[in-house]
């Protein structure tokens, strides 16, 4: 298997515009997560899917960010507007079932850069 | 509010020396710990993880858990500068849970 696949791997808009990061999890994984790395905040879960289904968006900061699992094999995360402070490392991870009972690892993919200026 | 603390480092430890790291963790339920090493620009990845209280070793890497103190530790022995990155400590709470992150300790081997 390839990975969880991230894209784009770097992104730089301008304050306003809005951003689409796309992932693509482990193929029989049926866990997805999106977090935020930061160097003030580190490594901030945002929301986690299973099954395609948001179970927990708790860690979304704004009204801004949205993310969606239209299928087992694609999300996304838009922010929209974007702002100057979301800039940061943005991750996806899957896992299964082993993962959520903590006895295997979340794989994460090679993150999207995003710079907003 | 679940938290994971760690020291932000940079530790620095000279080549084949052993390097220590450490993390504390609030909640008292979590079962699973995690240590992940991730390199400057790339994503984090798994190397040890522990269940029970002692020690676990695994090639030049040992990790340690206490519960009663809520402390986990990360020892890399005859440290090489490969090692050089920043170490997650990563604590699961019991049963069906997601992973909680620390912010990381950069540790840094000079040959």
């Amino acid at each position: 298997d390839a990975g969880v696949i991230q894209s784009p791997r770097h992104e730089v808009t301008e304050m306003g515009q809005e951003v689409t990061l796309r992932c693509k999890p482990i193929s029989g994984h049926d866990y997805l997560f999106w977090y935020r790395q930061t160097m003030m905040r580190g490594l901030e879960l945002l929301i986690y899917f299973n099954n395609n289904v948001p179970i927990d968006d708790s860690g979304m900061p704004e009204d801004r960010f949205s993310a969606k699992m239209p299928n087992a094999s694609f999300s996304t995360l838009k922010i929209q507007p974007s702002e100057p402070r979301d800039s940061a490392v943005y991750f996806c991870a899957s896992t299964d079932d082993r993962g959520m009972w903590g006895n295997t690892e979340a794989f994460f993919g090679q993150g999207t850069r995003l710079t907003v200026v | 509010q679940k938290e994971v603390e760690q020291n932000s480092g940079p530790l620095s430890v000279p080549e084949g020396a052993i390097a220590s790291l450490n993390c504390t963790y609030s909640d008292r339920v979590s079962q699973s710990f995690f240590w992940y090493r991730q390199y400057s620009g790339k994503s984090p990845e798994l190397i040890m993880s522990i269940y029970s209280n002692g020690d676990k070793e695994d090639g030049r890497f040992t990790a340690q858990l206490n519960k009663a103190s809520q402390y986990v530790s990360l020892l890399i022995r005859d440290s090489q500068p490969s090692d050089s990155a920043t170490y997650l400590c990563a604590v699961k709470g019991s049963g069906y849970s997601t992973l909680t992150f620390g912010k990381g300790t950069m540790l840094l081997v000079s040959p």
